[in-house]
């Protein structure tokens, strides 16, 4: 079975950039896209078709995807940014999440 | 305003059944693609299954772990989504969300989830 692979944790200084990465066989010949989900929320789509932004997201979200890694990169990570973050794709009929990467802003 | 309201969950013993419901509203619901995702406590997030639209062919697809076990299914004219869970297992605790679904596969809008825990 296909599967995506992030870092466990990823910390960031407030107004510095945050890269998350997320691995898989061939990731690139697919659509990745990424949530952020706060505690005690749902999850929130920030990134799909690896690099579009839904209305209403911040500038500062961007992806990339390429290869076998997509990766998420916040700019001017702000506090409001900490939280866990998902990466997921669509593969054979069967949608794949990645583990997850608790970003920390300090 | 898209809104998804899961509903149906509850205490259930281990070989047990339930059936979770979520009414949709602020968007055409017949012609959506709709997915069940999970999350146990504390961990990540884990697609259940995933069923198209009607006029799509009405499709379902499962995650290996509920195949078999989990029966996705829709009322387009109750603008309702399920999923019937039977012979369930204390690792299917967890909170249940409904989603949208885009054919290129992201999930645009999520429910609140609701809490199915399964124990003895």
């Amino acid at each position: 079975s296909y599967e995506l692979t992030q870092p466990p944790s990823v910390s960031v200084s407030p107004g510095q950039t945050a890269s998350i990465t997320c691995s898989g066989d061939k990731l690139g010949d697919k659509y990745a896209c990424w949530y952020q989900q706060k505690p005690g929320q749902s999850p929130l789509l920030v990134i799909y078709q690896d690099s579009k932004r839904p209305s209403g997201v911040p500038e500062r979200f961007s992806g990339s995807n390429s290869g076998n890694t997509a990766t998420l990169t916040i700019s001017g990570t702000q506090a409001m940014d900490e939280a866990d973050y998902y990466c997921q794709a669509w593969d054979i009929n069967t949608e794949v999440f990645g583990g997850g990467t608790k970003l920390t802003v300090l | 305003e898209v809104q998804l309201v899961e509903s149906g969950g509850g205490l259930v013993k281990p070989g047990g059944s339930l059936r979770l419901s979520c009414e949709v509203s602020g968007f055409t619901f017949s012609n959506a693609w709709m997915t069940w995702v999970r999350q146990a406590p504390g961990k990540g997030l884990e697609w259940v299954g995933r069923i198209k639209s009607t006029a799509d062919g009405g499709a379902i697809n499962y995650a290996a772990p509920v195949k078999g076990r989990f029966t996705i299914s829709r009322d387009d004219s109750k603008n309702t989504l399920y999923v019937q869970m039977n012979s369930l297992k204390t690792e299917d605790t967890a909170v249940y969300y409904c989603t949208t679904a885009a054919e290129s596969g992201h999930l645009s809008d999520w429910g609140q989830g609701t809490l199915v825990t399964v124990s003895s």
